[in-house]
Parts: C-alpha cells; structure tokens; sequence
C-alpha cells in the first residue's frame, strides 16, 4: 500500500523559512517522479514543484521559483520542500503526491498546514 | 499558466446523473489525453478516479466516467449517491516544463 506522510509544517513570520518532509513507502520511491502541491484554506489544489527520479531535473510553479526548493535523498526515502522568503499567500495545506510515471500524479499524503503570518 | 476552468458546483438527486466539465486550451486539455479527476472530502486528501481521459483505476466505481471534446473533458457520477458529494478537480498534463495544471474545483451536491 503506498503511504505518503508529510511533516515539517507550522505558524512562520512574513519572510521567514520552513523545510517540510514527505516520507513514502509501499513503493519503491526510487523509481518515481515526485510532486508538492498546495491549497489555500478554501481554495482549489495549485501544483507548486516535481522533482525527477534521480533529482537531476526540477521544476517551480511561476509563484514559488527562486523562494522554494524541492529535494530527495532515495536512500531515505524522504521528498523534501524548503520555503524561503515566505510571504502570506504562501499559507497552504502542502500535499506531497506521487508521480504516475504516464503524464499524471496518482498517490496523495494527508498534507501538512503552513500558515505564514505575524 | 492559468487554472482550468470548471463550474463551481453543480447538484443531482440520489440516482440521477450530474456532469462536470473542464476548460482549458489547446497548450493543456487539448494537447493531450492526460486528463484525470480527482476527488476531495473536506479535510481529506484528494483521491484519483480517473486518468488519461476515461481510465478508471481499480476500486473506483463505474459510475464514474471521463470524456474529453477538444479544450474541454468531463467527468459524469451515474446513479448519484450520497457519498459522491464532495468536491472534484480536474488536471491536465501540461508539457515538461509546466508540468500539470488543476481545475479551479466543483463542489458536487446529493440533494
């Protein structure tokens, strides 16, 4: 059964940094593509970052390039997101969600909040 | 890239059959059969219920079907049931360097 579980979420000043993990298994982590992708309290889902397999391409959403960066370690098993210079638009349940590897996402985690605020 | 667009909600009676639709353009939902549906419960993670346009993956009901009609896809619930309410997104695949954008979401109501 594959399992996402995030953490790393919390209440952060304007300006200010967080780095969340996504730990997975049931699969083998190593194999896929992965994503973030985030929801605004009462908001729709907006895709933010993928990471490839083997952590050699990266992509950003237009809102979060050159603030945000997505990592891996596939020895851990573990996706990684840091979020820099945070501003209160970036306040968000943060999914992490599992690449299908045929042009769509499939698994999901339960998410974790991030609230960025004074 | 902007968000596709769907209605924001939309109601059916138990048994009766209620249609989403999905607009975007020719760089997303028409340019390629890589269109899912995902479905969300309040407070929950989203569930995937169909891919690549009318897929269903193992589990997901068959009253669930896909279709797609150049920038437009749908997602048809027959035979509403209580537990189909929620809400539902849609997201095409985009190309590499965008990569997937979602539907600004359809609160489905069982009245």
């Amino acid at each position: 059964e594959v399992q996402l579980e995030e953490s790393g979420g919390g209440l952060v000043q304007p300006g200010g940094s967080l780095k969340l993990s996504c730990t997975a298994s049931g699969f083998t982590f190593s194999d896929y593509p992965m994503h973030w992708v985030r929801q605004a309290p009462g908001e729709g889902l907006v895709w933010v970052s993928r990471i490839s397999h083997d952590a050699i391409y990266t992509n950003y959403a237009g809102s979060v390039k050159g603030r945000f960066t997505v990592s891996r370690d596939n020895a851990k098993n573990t996706l990684y997101l840091q979020l820099n210079s945070l501003r209160a638009e970036d306040t968000a349940v943060y999914f992490c969600v599992k690449d299908s590897a045929h042009f769509g996402v499939d698994y999901w985690g339960q998410g974790t909040l991030v609230t960025v605020s004074s | 890239q902007s968000a596709l667009t769907q209605p924001r909600s939309v109601s059916g009676s138990p048994g009766q059959s209620v249609t989403i639709s999905c607009t975007g353009t020719s760089s997303d939902v028409g340019g390629y059969n890589y269109v899912s549906w995902f479905q969300q419960h309040p407070g929950k993670a989203p569930r995937l219920m169909i891919y690549d346009v009318v897929q269903r993956p193992s589990g997901v009901p068959d009253r669930f079907s896909g279709s797609k009609s150049g920038n437009t896809a749908s997602l048809t619930i027959s035979g509403l049931q209580s537990e189909d309410e929620a809400d539902y997104y849609c997201c095409s695949y985009a190309g590499s360097h965008t990569t997937f954008v979602f539907g600004t979401g359809t609160k489905v109501t069982v009245l």
